[in-house]
């Protein structure tokens, strides 16, 4: 069965400092990994995903994260945090033994402070 | 990216009547549409599958008589809440998968108060 965990509710980071947002994953298949962004009521913004190609994935506003199968992570890092980059983020997984269903983590939300 | 449309962003009804919420992907035919409910600081709960010409696929808890959903066309799919009372309350999402691939794309949401 899939699962996905992320490891920290909270994340605070000053602006121009990375940023790590962590998340495991379980399936028993090889996976489609995904990490989305949420700004407050707003819906979910595609930031990265990955299909099995490189595993080293880049995303749109400098994102971007390392699939890991050994370690079964895919966090997501940025190497400077801005302020606009407060928002909750979302790792997703899906694999074709679910029927391609996506399963969400609980979310992350990160705080950028000035 | 895929843009996905919903309507209306926000609604404010009594407690009793119906609700219809609409998704609609843009610039893009999706056979697979999702809706999922968020309640505040929480995240994505899978309410349903909807597949274009055919009954939705229900997540187990969800009731199919109160969320009833239809996927007449390639592009549109509509999220109607029955009998609404204030526990629906909550924000909406519908999300379209793009043809041939996992990836899914999300509308904007919709904020339902139930008074």
């Amino acid at each position: 069965a899939q699962s996905v965990t992320q490891l920290d509710s909270h994340v605070s980071v000053s602006e121009g400092t990375p940023v790590l947002l962590r998340c495991n994953y379980s399936s028993s298949y090889s996976p489609s990994l995904f990490w989305y962004v949420q700004h407050p009521n707003k819906g979910l913004q595609l930031l990265l995903k990955y299909t099995s190609a490189a595993t080293l994935v880049k995303g749109i506003n400098g994102f971007e994260a390392e699939f890991k199968k050994s370690e079964t992570s895919f966090h997501l890092t940025k190497p400077s945090a801005h302020m606009s980059d407060a928002a909750e983020y979302f790792c997703v997984v899906s694999d074709r033994g679910g029927g391609f269903k996506t399963i969400f983590g609980a979310g992350t939300r990160l705080f950028v402070k000035a | 990216g895929a843009v996905v449309s919903q309507h209306p962003s926000w609604v404010i009804c009594k407690s009793g009547t119906s609700v219809k919420i609409e998704c609609r992907s843009l610039d893009f035919q999706a056979t697979t549409m999702f809706w999922y409910r968020q309640f505040p600081k929480q995240s994505l709960m899978l309410m349903a599958t909807s597949n274009e010409g055919s009954k939705a696929t229900y997540e187990q808890g969800v009731e199919k008589d109160k969320f009833l959903i239809n996927h007449a066309s390639l592009t549109l799919s509509t999220l109607t809440v029955t009998s609404a009372h204030p526990e629906d309350s909550s924000f909406y999402i519908c999300s379209a998968r793009v043809p041939l691939s996992d990836t899914q794309y999300f509308g904007p949401g919709t904020r339902l108060t139930v008074l």
